[in-house]
């Protein structure tokens, strides 16, 4: 059972490049979640999926683009990567609506140079 | 704005101390509120989640309360050991969408 896995664990790039990270669960959860974690700031969603091909934006989106063509599947892409971008990115999925508690991912360390 | 405040930012007890974790938050509608637990460089485990209709729940040596009119949960962790030392965060769900606000966590160290 592996519940909710994310990859890479980590990943070194270079500004201005595209990035995605990749996000997958074998509970088929309806939820998903994209958060990132970052010191002084803790986490912060960027962005949330209902169900396959319904998805919106959260608190900090600018910068990064999300597709859930499959239920189980849930990446985020960092269309041209700044420097503001490394951190820790967690992925997250919840059964329901907002009753659900919420599984999240062991997390994708990025790290813009 | 809606905000999640977690005091102390960080706690220092003897092994075998009772504890009690704070978080406050200022949406009085929340859905739920979760509390996690997260050890340096993993990810989050979920502990207990508190739906807005109940008042507390219990999970072995920890219970967590709710009290939605001030806007405030505690963590209690009963008879404190080494391996409880890591951060503990609390967050409350916004809408119905079940997206989750954070505080920003209370760093708890125990000592042998």
């Amino acid at each position: 059972d592996a519940g909710i896995t994310q990859s890479p664990r980590y990943k070194i790039t270079e500004t201005g490049r595209q990035v995605t990270l990749m996000c997958h669960q074998t509970w088929s959860h309806s939820y998903m979640f994209w958060y990132r974690q970052d010191l002084g700031h803790g986490l912060r969603l960027i962005y949330y999926s209902a169900a396959a091909d319904i998805t919106d934006k959260g608190e900090v989106s600018d910068g990064y683009v999300v597709s859930r063509s499959k239920t189980e599947n849930f990446p985020l892409t960092l269309e041209s990567a700044t420097r503001s971008q490394t951190s820790v990115y967690f992925c997250a999925s919840s059964p329901g609506q907002g009753f659900s508690e919420q599984f999240f991912g062991p997390g994708t360390r990025l790290t813009v140079l | 704005k809606q905000e999640v405040t977690q005091i102390p930012a960080a706690l220092s007890v003897p092994e075998g101390e009772n504890l009690v974790l704070n978080c406050s938050f200022t949406d009085s509608a929340i859905y739920n509120l979760q509390w996690f637990r997260q050890d340096p460089g993993k990810g989050l485990t979920s502990l207990l989640l508190i739906q807005s209709s109940q008042r507390e729940q219990t999970s072995g040596r920890l219970n967590a309360s709710l009290d939605k009119s001030s806007g405030r949960s505690t963590l209690y962790i009963a008879a404190s050991q080494p391996g409880d030392s890591a951060t503990y965060l609390c967050a409350h769900g916004s809408g119905n969408t079940g997206k989750l606000i954070f505080g920003q966590g209370t760093t708890l160290q125990v000592k042998p």
